[in-house]
């Protein structure tokens, strides 16, 4: 069945250059989230989007990161001016709902295979 | 199709029990196992397995690798209702794409 899907799976690029990453959710999720998983470290949050509600921006590390998620589907993440410690690879999940531990509250969250981002 | 199942779905216990979740995967060129507990926005690493039948330990929670079985259990002992979370596992390939089970949601009641 279709899942979350993204791309590119792999993007090289230089230092200063602006690029695009892609997220396709599952049909009918609400909830989008934007991660990056740094070598050796853990999940870190960047941006999450619930609905047509305003996005929950407070996990983007810096202004030249920025995303938008159109009609509340299909959402970009851009990264302007990239830097090499944008190197990473940048997850989206998707989710009926907002995440939460609990019978009452928990929806299954679906990520994506990931982008694997490596400025030069 | 690379997948990866965990089981179960969602778990309720009282302080103090123990608890054992499972992660199956079927993921081409296999690499790594990773868990992640997730309370808030994003989850946070627990462990990561690579050769299989060596435990991991970080105080009461503990993980193991089968690479035989294709699978891994997470084991959290004296159950705290801090463990309260999602529990997320992992599997990643030589190409370092990331695949995610859909998780277990434990709720530990005081």
């Amino acid at each position: 069945g279709a899942g979350v899907s993204q791309s590119p799976s792999n993007k090289v690029t230089e230092k200063g250059k602006d690029v695009e990453l892609r997220c396709d959710p599952i049909s009918g999720h609400t909830a989008l989230y934007w991660y990056r998983q740094s070598l050796g470290q853990g999940l870190e949050f960047l941006i999450y989007f619930q609905g047509n509600s305003a996005p929950d921006k407070s996990g983007l590390p810096s202004d030249r990161f920025s995303a938008e998620r159109t009609g509340g589907s299909v959402s970009t993440l851009t990264i302007q001016r990239t830097q090499q410690e944008d190197s990473a690879v940048y997850l989206c999940a998707s989710s009926l709902a907002t995440i939460g531990p609990g019978r009452s509250s928990y929806n299954e969250q679906f990520f994506g295979p990931g982008t694997r981002l490596t400025v030069l | 199709e690379d997948k990866v199942v965990q089981s179960p779905l969602s778990l309720v216990v009282h302080e103090g029990d123990t608890v054992t979740l499972n992660c199956s995967y079927e993921v081409t060129n296999f690499r790594s196992l990773l868990w992640y507990k997730q309370e808030k926005k994003a989850p946070t690493f627990l462990f990561m397995l690579t050769s299989s039948g060596i435990e991991k330990k970080s105080g009461r929670l503990s993980s193991i690798l089968d690479k035989k079985e294709l699978s891994s259990i997470l084991n959290i002992t004296a159950t705290q209702t801090g463990d309260s979370a999602i529990y997320l596992c992992a599997a990643t390939n030589t190409g370092n794409q990331f695949y995610f089970g859909t998780g277990t949601s434990l709720t530990v009641i005081p």
